[in-house]
């Protein structure tokens, strides 16, 4: 079974602080990991993608992969009040028949942030 | 560019009615996908086509079908609507040679 999981929160921070989202995964194969946000109501938008393992940085985020332990996670250093949202971790698992998967993403149940002023 | 557009916002059904959800994307990407979200699961993927002419099952299939009708439109039925179907749909593309999946508005179903 593929399955994506996330630190199940809800995770609540001071404004400033940073924010840490953890997420773990089945399958060493994986090869793409994605961090989704979604403000309630709407539809998820992508804000980091890594496929090397380290550190990939972007603004006051930076997401961390690490193969070997099947973890990725994502940092928000500086977190604003407009960062409360549901993250989700995302990942394309590779296909059972060893051709494309296509992009299919397989989604954790998403991590709910509330960054209190 | 719309980008990702998809009707209607909110719909509710009676058990055993149909409908369709309409999905259309301006990107000229060539793969599109549906999926489900239902509190607490985070998104599951119903169908998805990797390019216009094909489609194939995801992770949650039963009581639905898609039609991929031209490279634009990818348009998800239920034949016999269902409780359990009660969720919000989004519909998403992604450039064949590309990562990232824009994720259209999503629309509200309840089935009562």
């Amino acid at each position: 079974q593929k399955e994506v999981e996330q630190n199940s929160g809800p995770l609540s921070v001071p404004e400033g602080a940073i924010a840490s989202l953890n997420c773990t995964y089945s399958d060493r194969g994986s090869q793409s990991f994605f961090w989704y946000r979604q403000y309630s109501g709407k539809s998820p938008e992508l804000i980091m993608f890594i496929y090397s393992n380290g550190d990939k940085e972007d603004g006051r985020f930076t997401a961390q992969l690490n193969k070997a332990s099947q973890y990725v996670s994502l940092l928000i250093r500086d977190s604003q009040p407009s960062d409360s949202a549901t993250y989700l971790c995302a990942v394309v698992f590779p296909s059972n028949a060893g051709g494309t998967s296509y992009g299919k993403l397989t989604f954790g149940q998403g991590t709910i942030l509330t960054v209190h002023p | 560019n719309a980008g990702v557009t998809q009707t209607p916002k909110f719909q509710v059904l009676k058990t055993g009615q149909s409908m369709t959800l309409q999905c259309a994307q301006d990107m000229n990407h060539n793969s599109m996908y549906w999926y489900r979200q239902d509190p607490g699961m985070g998104l599951r993927l119903i169908y998805y086509s990797a390019s216009e002419g094909t489609t194939d099952k995801g992770e949650v299939p039963n009581g639905y079908n898609v039609s991929r009708l031209n490279k634009r439109e990818f348009s998800l039925r239920l034949e016999s609507a269902a409780p359990s179907q009660t969720s919000v749909y989004f519909c998403a593309s992604r450039q064949t040679s590309g990562d990232e999946q824009f994720f259209g508005p999503g629309t509200r179903l309840t089935v009562l």
